[in-house]
């Protein structure tokens, strides 16, 4: 079966711009989740979703960040007025029960 | 939150060799696991370990809770095996998937 899927796989953007991530879990899988990558580091948590309930957003960076899963199905991440400091692998997981399984990212690029 | 160490930070194998990799955890942790990534930036889940040993073909993995440190274990490695490879856990009381992440090892095997 198909793995989590994540749209588009690189990303330029001035700063400024706003940009919207899009994450399609694997089918029937209730919890989804989003982290950032830094270069050179592990991926840091940023939201959790259970369904289209977004259980826990305690990751996201500032108010400029928002994300949604309005029928408990695929995910958007938006990022408003993205400034340099956004430049990341933005990943997506979505997981049946305890173990996580993760799409191949975003590369976000904020010139 | 908790802190996760990885050791070594940097490893070098010719291939066929065996590599031990560390996971030190500053507290109790729920939900332990350990990806690989691969040089194009996937994450591949390896194990769901929270205690005990596990084996899938040429890794295993142990993980002694009450010492709070995990083992994953590399047999007859190949070049395909390179990577970085990352532990992560959650604390007690916080969503299951909101995982903190080690800073990785980096695995070059040469043929």
């Amino acid at each position: 079966g198909a793995g989590v899927s994540q749209s588009p796989r690189y990303k330029v953007a001035k700063r400024g711009q706003d940009v919207a991530l899009r994450c399609d879990p694997i089918s029937g899988h209730v919890s989804l989740f989003w982290y950032q990558q830094a270069l050179g580091q592990g991926p840091e948590f940023l939201t959790y979703f259970q369904n289209e309930a977004q259980l826990d957003k305690s990751g996201l960076p500032s108010d400029r960040f928002f994300a949604e899963r309005p029928e408990g199905s695929v995910s958007t991440l938006k990022i408003q007025r993205t400034q340099q400091e956004d430049s990341a692998v933005y990943l997506c997981a979505s997981s049946p029960s305890e173990k996580l399984f993760f799409g191949s990212g975003t590369q976000l690029s904020v010139l | 939150g908790i802190q996760v160490e990885q050791s070594p930070p940097d490893l070098i194998l010719q291939e066929g060799a065996n590599s031990t990799l560390r996971c030190n955890f500053s507290d109790s942790v729920n939900n332990l696991q350990w990806f690989h990534q691969n040089p194009w930036g996937q994450l591949i889940n390896l194990f769901y370990i929270p205690s005990g040993t596990k084996q899938n073909g040429r890794l295993s993995a142990t993980t002694v809770a009450t010492e709070r440190y995990s083992l994953l274990y590399i047999s007859s490695s190949q070049t395909t095996d390179s990577g970085v490879y990352f532990c992560a856990g959650n604390a007690g009381g916080t969503s299951y998937g909101k995982l903190t992440f080690g800073q990785g090892t980096i695995l070059t095997v040469h043929p």
